[in-house]
């Protein structure tokens, strides 16, 4: 069974980077079929897609953080990545990587990691 | 973007009764892509609905869903304790992907 964990910092000072790293068990990143996703929760907000990866690298990002994002891969540690430079307040959220399928109708996302709280404050 | 809006935002039901949960879109969903999440406290989401009435593997027949174009609808026929928690929309037919705000099951 496919599993997805968080990991990263707690707590980020305000201008500095955001990273996260996501580890997959129970299968491998690299396969053909899957796109992997990272999405976030401000506290009190509704859900925001932040943007995806494939295996190969290939990315696909929400327009409203394009500037700011950068996901990557690392298939020999079947990890993938968030980046989110110059964070502000507003960035506080729960972040969640998510796997979704390949096929058009068949996007939504299952497996969700556990979801971890990331403050951004001095 | 395609604005989801759930409504209820609470909805309070005693076990066993109907809860009927509503999502409308901005804009049609194209090919009625839409999917209902079900999010316990502390856990991860969990995906009940696809392609806006396609069941998920291992979820009770209890939870159905239905609509097209820019209506969609989450039904639980009859609420166990289990049922009680935070359930989402979200549509992955246009990007970028976009959900709802939540609709929070709670005991009356």
């Amino acid at each position: 069974q496919l599993r997805l964990q968080e990991s990263g910092p707690g707590l980020v000072k305000p201008s500095e980077t955001l990273s996260l790293t996501c580890t997959v068990s129970g299968g491998s990143i690299s396969t053909t079929s899957y796109y992997w996703g990272w999405i976030r929760q401000p506290p009190g907000k509704r859900l925001e897609w932040i943007g995806n990866i494939y295996y190969s690298g290939s990315t696909y990002y929400n327009p409203s953080l394009k500037s700011r994002v950068t996901i990557s891969v690392d298939t020999s540690k079947n990890q993938f990545s968030l980046n989110l430079t110059s964070v502000t307040a507003a960035d506080t959220a729960v972040y969640y990587c998510a796997k979704h399928e390949r096929m058009p109708a068949r996007r939504w996302f299952d497996p969700w990691g556990q979801g971890t709280l990331v403050t951004v404050s001095s | 973007d395609i604005v989801l809006t759930q409504s209820p935002g609470t909805l309070s039901l005693s076990p066993g009764e109907r809860a009927t949960l509503s999502c409308r879109a901005s804009q049609t969903v194209s090919s009625s892509y839409v999917a209902w999440y079900q999010q316990r406290p502390g856990q991860a989401p969990r995906v009940l609905i696809y392609g806006a009435s396609s069941r998920a593997t291992g979820i009770p027949d209890r939870f159905s869903g239905s609509g097209s174009g820019t209506d969609f609808t989450l039904t639980i026929s009859r609420l166990e304790p289990e049922d009680f928690a935070v359930y989402f929309c979200q549509q992955y037919g246009s990007s970028p992907r976009t959900f709802g705000q939540g609709t929070r099951v709670e005991v009356k």
